[in-house]
């Protein structure tokens, strides 16, 4: 079974701020995905990052970045330079076997940037 | 490019009443997901249609059914409806060939159950 945690249910940061979410995810498979999705007050949910389980190397696009530890199976992601618009609920993902579509979700992150 | 559509955006019904939700894929997308958000949860995996069938189902009774249409739609009914099926409920579609699979999420249909 997959598992996916968000330990973080609100974090409230002054704009401009950098910002860390935490994920922490559990699987039995040997090859999945990771995403991050961002889920603003109108429900739809925006996708944001994806990371396959076989490229650990960390990225920045943009204001966005993010850390993948398959060792301590973490994906943490990064906001640098918080901005208002980035208010929203913010869920990680795991979706288990190349092909196989169902994403699991955590319970999710609410992010709060004050101006 | 029409993205993903659901109908309709709210939805009022009382206890054992039947309801049905609509979804239209992205264009090009051949595979309909549909999930449920509680309040305050994250979204939780209903079912897949592919080709007309139902290719996966998560942990949901049977009184969630679907279903998908030639035009690659679908339809979430749920019968005999009860409190605790007042949440979102969120359409994605994806492409079952492509290399990602990536799923694009629909605005939604928010159903209260009275």
């Amino acid at each position: 079974a997959q598992k996916v945690t968000q330990a973080q249910t609100e974090i409230s940061v002054v704009e401009k701020e950098d910002v860390t979410l935490d994920c922490v995810y559990e699987t039995r498979d040997t090859t999945y995905y990771l995403f991050w999705y961002k889920q603003p007050p109108s429900g739809e949910l925006v996708f944001l990052i994806r990371r396959n389980s076989f490229d650990e190397q960390n990225e920045i696009s943009g204001r966005y970045s993010w850390n993948f530890q398959k060792s301590t199976s973490s994906f943490n992601f990064t906001i640098t330079a918080s901005q208002v618009v980035d208010s929203a609920v913010y869920f990680c993902a795991l979706r288990a076997n190349f092909g196989n579509e169902k994403l699991t979700f955590g319970t999710g992150t609410r992010l709060t940037i004050i101006p | 490019d029409a993205g993903v559509t659901q109908s309709p955006t709210h939805l009022i019904k009382t206890r054992g009443q039947q309801v049905t939700l609509r979804c239209s894929p992205k264009s090009g997308h051949d595979t309909v997901s549909w999930y449920q958000q509680a309040l305050g949860q994250g979204p939780q995996f209903i079912f897949q249609y592919y080709e007309e069938e139902e290719r996966q189902r998560g942990n949901f009774p049977d009184r969630f059914s679907g279903h998908q249409f030639p035009n690659y739609s679908s339809e979430l009914n749920v019968n005999a409806l009860l409190l605790g099926d007042s949440a979102l409920y969120l359409c994605a579609s994806s492409l079952l060939a492509a290399q990602d699979n990536e799923q694009f999420f629909g605005p939604g249909t928010r159903l209260t159950v009275l």
